[in-house]
């Protein structure tokens, strides 16, 4: 199995522009979780999805943000208007039940200037 | 508050050395505590998965042990070597199933050859 695949790796906005993060978790896992990773906050859950349908998106920080899965091998995290703020490390992950553990992809670097 | 705590927070061992990294969680009512390592500009990989009723998993030269009384979990790692040089972040599943991770900080381990 190719793991999480996500992108951009790397992307570099101007504020106030709209971003588009996209995740294909591996295949047979029915969890979806968006992160964010900054020096200051460490990792930070975001929204999670089971079955394509969002669980908990109690960690998403405002508005400009939301998240979509329309189906089992596809996710997308928008940003809507981007700011400086917002520059950090998003990672994706799933997991199957049964504690199989989370499996990560490899992240998106986003730089808003 | 859920809270995951790790220290040290930075750590620097000669190779061949013996080590451990701690972590603490406030809730002892954990599902399952998973330790993770980061290689710069990475994503997470998966180490090793402990669920609440067990108290050590093995891997190669890793061992972690967890104790859910008293909220610790430790990461043992023999005879280091430079290539263990990584972040070790562990994170604590309050959400059964569902792997919704609370993680720390983590530790950066240098080891030196």
């Amino acid at each position: 199995d190719a793991g999480v695949i996500q992108s951009p790796r790397h992307e570099v906005t101007e504020m106030g522009q709209e971003v588009t993060l996209r995740c294909k978790p591996i295949s047979g896992h029915d969890y979806l979780f968006w992160y964010r990773q900054t020096m200051m906050r460490g990792l930070e859950l975001l929204i999670y999805f089971n079955n394509n349908v969002p669980i908990d998106d109690s960690g998403m920080p405002e508005d400009r943000f939301s998240a979509k899965m329309p189906n089992a091998s596809f996710s997308t995290l928008k940003i809507q208007p981007s700011e400086p703020r917002d520059s950090a490390v998003y990672f994706c992950a799933s997991t199957a039940p049964m504690g199989v553990g989370l499996f990560f992809g490899e992240g998106s670097r986003l730089t808003v200037l | 508050k859920q809270e995951v705590t790790q220290i040290p927070a930075a750590l620097s061992v000669p190779e061949g050395e013996n080590l451990v990294l701690n972590c603490s969680f406030t809730d002892s009512a954990i599902y399952n505590l998973q330790w993770f390592r980061q290689d710069p500009g990475k994503g997470l990989t998966s180490l090793l998965l402990i669920q609440s009723s067990q108290r050590e998993q093995t891997s190669g030269r890793l061992n972690a042990s967890l104790d859910k009384s008293s909220g610790r979990s430790t990461l043992y790692i023999a005879a280091s070597q430079p290539g263990d040089s990584a972040t070790y972040l562990c994170a604590v599943s309050y959400g059964g199933a569902t792997n919704k991770l609370i993680f720390g900080t983590g530790t950066l381990l240098a080891v030196q050859p």
